[in-house]
């Protein structure tokens, strides 16, 4: 019953592709969070939606479009993927968008642009 | 599977008294632990990191033991500020091209003056 999963673990492709991440939670959450994972271990915030809607938006090319369809789901689409892009990126979600709330975190999908 | 279960919080004290934050584990192998910390608004940190068993982590008056014999990975401060009020995460690593980081649930300590 995993609460917060993330789709594909891994993800390999070329320069100049479009691609797309994929969360998921059940635990009836109404905030999630997208963070990018950096080569220090830092794990910056991206971006974060509550009920749908977007609450946090912070300074990322804007190649990097995310997508709610509804509370349970937060997608996170790439455009013509650069290899800076190369990461862990990491899916969370919390009860509400209060700073106290815990954050449940998926497993990360490993990015590798060639 | 791996997991990490990390102490309930929020957890609230004065100004400089003694913190401990626990941390279990359960992991298959030998992983690397770290805990991280989180400021309003803001990403996570890696705030220090033990790679293998006894190892001693600390960073900014902040120490973990990593405990293989009882699986612990235990946060402790000598003296807290009111600047430490943060969400503090334990999470445990594997490395290599199975790369996993499995993350606690987060403690919230509030540090009154």
């Amino acid at each position: 019953d995993t609460a917060v999963s993330q789709t594909p673990k891994y993800l390999v492709t070329q320069m100049g592709n479009d691609k797309s991440i994929k969360c998921e939670q059940n635990l009836g959450h109404d905030t999630m969070y997208w963070y990018k994972q950096d080569s220090k271990k830092f794990l910056k915030i991206m971006f974060s939606y509550n009920n749908k809607e977007l609450i946090i938006n912070e300074t990322v090319p804007n190649r990097f479009s995310p997508k709610s369809p509804d509370k349970a789901h937060l997608n996170l689409h790439i455009n013509s993927l650069e290899l800076g892009d190369s990461a862990v990126y990491f899916c969370a979600s919390s009860q509400d968008n209060r700073f106290s709330q815990p954050q449940h975190f998926g497993d990360g999908t490993r990015l590798s642009i060639l | 599977g791996n997991s990490v279960t990390q102490m309930e919080g929020p957890v609230t004290l004065s100004e400089e008294a003694f913190l401990t934050i626990n941390c279990t584990y359960t992991a298959t192998g030998y992983p690397s632990l770290f805990w991280y910390v989180q400021y309003p608004g803001e990403g996570l940190q890696l705030l220090l990191k033990a790679t293998k068993a006894d190892d001693k982590g600390s960073n900014k008056g902040f120490e973990a033991t990593y405990r293989k014999e009882t699986t612990s990975f235990h946060l402790e401060k000598g003296s807290v500020q009111v600047s430490d009020s943060a969400v503090y995460f334990c999470a445990l690593e594997f490395g290599g091209s199975n790369y996993k980081l499995t993350f606690g649930k987060g403690t919230l300590l509030t540090v009154n003056p």
